[in-house]
């Protein structure tokens, strides 16, 4: 069976440090992989989504940035944090028809 | 893009009672799923219905496609049940990225 794993859980981390949120689906192949972020636990919104090796398209304009350098791995990331990038953080994957989410990676930025 | 929109906000019920959340959607869609949240954050999927009627235990959920909306019924409610319950859609051709409702708060009451 498939599971996706993230981590870390929790994350605390001061102003204008980087991040490095790492997500890993085990027991599939080439899915497409996405990542979001849920604010005030409510509404997900859509960061990143990959349909491949390499192959990064982001659904909104920030300072994150996120990379696929293995089928299976997909990665998220920032040079500076700011305080507006609190929040959970969930990355999915999907065989094309239904999503799976991760446990998430609770974030605060002090 | 896409309008999600779901009602209640938030509902309190005592357990035992029965409820119907209610997912209405702006555009034609070729994915909708229904997805419980819990109170450790965790995304559980319950239903891909973008047409049709699927009963799983307790829950069914109800997808009328040209009328553009979606219904889930939870039948004798249970504490376990609370959390939030979010529909997510896919509009045609978008490669199967979703767009999230704003949730609805579940509270059962023992």
């Amino acid at each position: 069976s498939q599971t996706i794993h993230q981590w870390p859980a929790t994350l605390v981390q001061p102003v204008g440090s980087p991040l490095s949120l790492e997500c890993t689906v085990e027991g599939t192949s080439n899915p497409n992989l996405y990542w979001y972020r849920q604010a005030a636990g409510r509404g997900l919104q859509l960061l990143f989504y990959s349909v491949g090796i390499g192959q990064i398209s982001s659904e909104v304009p920030q300072n994150l940035s996120a990379s696929r350098p293995q089928d299976r791995q997909f990665i998220l990331s920032s040079k500076k944090l700011l305080l507006s990038d609190s929040g959970f953080y969930l990355c999915a994957w999907s065989n094309g028809e239904t999503q799976y989410f991760g446990p998430g990676t609770r974030l605060l930025v002090l | 893009g896409i309008q999600v929109e779901q009602s209640p906000p938030d509902l309190i019920l005592q357990e035992g009672a029965n409820s119907t959340l209610r997912c209405n959607f702006s555009d034609s869609v070729n994915n909708l799923q229904w997805f419980h949240q819990n109170p450790w954050g965790q995304l559980i999927n319950l239903f891909y219905i973008p047409s049709g009627t699927k009963q799983n235990g307790r829950l069914s959920a109800t997808t009328v496609a040209t009328e553009r909306y979606s219904l889930l019924y939870i039948s004798s409610s249970q504490t376990t049940d609370s959390g939030v319950y979010f529909c997510a859609v896919e509009r045609h051709n978008a490669g199967n990225m979703l767009t999230f409702g704003g949730g609805t708060r579940l509270m059962v009451k023992p």
